[in-house]
């Protein structure tokens, strides 16, 4: 079936650096935009990065723009994020999502993974 | 940056009431909206999507409407597996912000 399973998270010192996995099955990876959205706890959904389905265009929101970096292996059917110099502000469940589109643009994320926490604390 | 307002953050309801839910786009995002739902502990469902769609197998009681600036998700008969948090997201231009969410409770 459908599916996208999150890995990597955990315990990181403020400062220190973190990568995330995003394994996806099901269907045609390479042909799908692909996102991370992060939650902080209690608190409400934030968009943090998008790749295009070849990796030719990337964009971030500005919370972590210059840190953080997503990236693909469209060989592996799996979508990464490296996180670096991380701040306490970044404690979050990492989701990572499917972008559906239509002819006009982006749609929506139709298919989510389960989610990975980090936790930045010394 | 587009930014999107939910009213109201949070919203008491009987089962079998009929429940609105507003967002705003601070510019028009012409019907490039979607709305998602999420239950404590699990990743966001999507709901409905260009502002009217219905998503594939969300039953008929949730509907989508509006284009702009304005957007309504309205569920016709509250269920109990109905009590979550809904959000709005623009997906006009990045970054793809997401509304505040609004918690629907049990009255």
């Amino acid at each position: 079936q459908v599916q996208l399973v999150e890995s990597g998270g955990g315990v990181v010192q403020p400062g220190r650096s973190l990568r995330l996995s995003c394994a996806a099955s099901g269907f045609t990876f390479s042909s799908y935009g692909m996102h991370w959205v992060r939650q902080a706890p209690g608190k409400g959904l934030e968009w943090v990065a998008v790749i295009w389905y070849d990796g030719s265009n990337k964009y971030y929101a500005d919370s972590v723009k210059g840190r953080f970096t997503i990236s693909r292996d469209n060989s592996k059917n799996t979508l990464y994020l490296q996180m670096n110099s991380l701040r306490a502000e970044d404690t979050a469940v990492y989701y990572c999502a499917r972008e559906d589109h239509g002819p006009g643009g982006p749609d929506a994320f139709d298919i989510w993974g389960q989610g990975t926490m980090v936790t930045v604390s010394s | 940056d587009i930014q999107l307002t939910q009213s109201p953050s949070f919203l008491s309801a009987s089962v079998g009431d009929r429940v609105t839910i507003t967002c705003r786009a601070s510019q028009g995002i012409s019907s490039y909206l979607a709305w998602y739902q999420q239950k404590p502990g699990k990743a966001p469902k999507l709901l409905i999507y260009a502002a009217s769609t219905l998503q594939s197998g969300v039953p008929s009681r949730f509907s989508g409407s509006g284009s702009g600036t304005e957007f309504t998700l309205t569920i016709s008969s509250l269920q109990p597996e109905d009590f979550a948090t809904y959000y709005c997201q623009q997906l006009n231009s990045y970054p793809l912000h997401f509304g505040g969410g609004t918690k629907v409770e049990i009255k």
